[in-house]
């Protein structure tokens, strides 16, 4: 499978703990985005990479979240302290160049008990 | 900020019955795309309308993006059990050339 992959699919947690997830984009692709879904909504833009550098965070994303991609590879997204409200679907995408089709992977569930 | 709203919410449709999602942006749009998600799965991309009036169609499904790029549509014809899932459109503008901003989709289920 040459899609995109995300680790790992469900996530359940109690408040305050921390949680990374991992994102495995196309190969080929150099653009990696992040979006997160709650239950009825659409997915809302979180942050993205070109290559290893960060360009944009979402004003969603509060200070107890980080992202990386070190090698312009794979990416990682980490809540720190971990709330009720941080529960949601957590997806990652993918795209050749910028303004392409962004390819989504399957997400990660988090549930914060 | 870009806001990108979709009607209707939801849509319950007999097997055989047409289905129309409509999106409207509040700002003029680069391009859009269209995504369906399925019960439990991810949006999978269905299409992306760049031109102004680009009508384009998928076996029976089309897709119209409106002259002014801040509107469009997807129409199903003949609705199957296999089309039930939301439908999402994606507005990619706003001075932003790679974030897309998502409509809140619309559920569609289909009685057989």
């Amino acid at each position: 499978d040459t899609g995109v992959s995300q680790n790992p699919r469900h996530k359940i947690t109690k408040r305050g703990q921390n949680v990374t997830f991992r994102c495995d984009p196309i190969s080929e692709h150099n653009r990696l985005y992040w979006y997160r879904q709650t239950l009825g909504q659409g997915p809302e833009f979180l942050t993205y990479f070109q290559n290893e550098a960060q360009l944009e965070k979402s004003r969603l994303l509060s200070d107890r979240f980080s992202a990386e991609r070190p090698k312009g590879s794979f990416s990682t997204l980490e809540i720190q302290r971990t709330e009720q409200g941080d529960s949601a679907m957590y997806l990652c995408a993918s795209s050749l160049q910028a303004g392409e089709t962004q390819y989504f992977g399957p997400g990660t569930r988090l549930l914060v008990l | 900020g870009q806001q990108v709203m979709q009607i209707p919410q939801y849509q319950h449709v007999q097997e055989g019955e047409d289905f129309t999602t409509y999106c409207n942006s509040s700002t003029t749009l680069s391009n859009i795309q269209w995504y369906k998600q399925r019960p439990g799965g991810h949006p999978v991309f269905l299409i992306q309308l760049v031109k102004s009036g680009e009508v384009k169609k998928q076996k029976r499904l089309t897709f119209q993006f409106g002259e002014a790029k801040k509107n469009s549509s997807l129409h199903i014809t003949a609705t199957q059990t296999t089309d039930v899932g939301t439908y999402f459109c994606a507005g990619r503008g706003g001075g932003s050339n790679y974030k897309l901003t998502f409509g809140k989709g619309t559920l569609l289920t289909v009685n057989p």
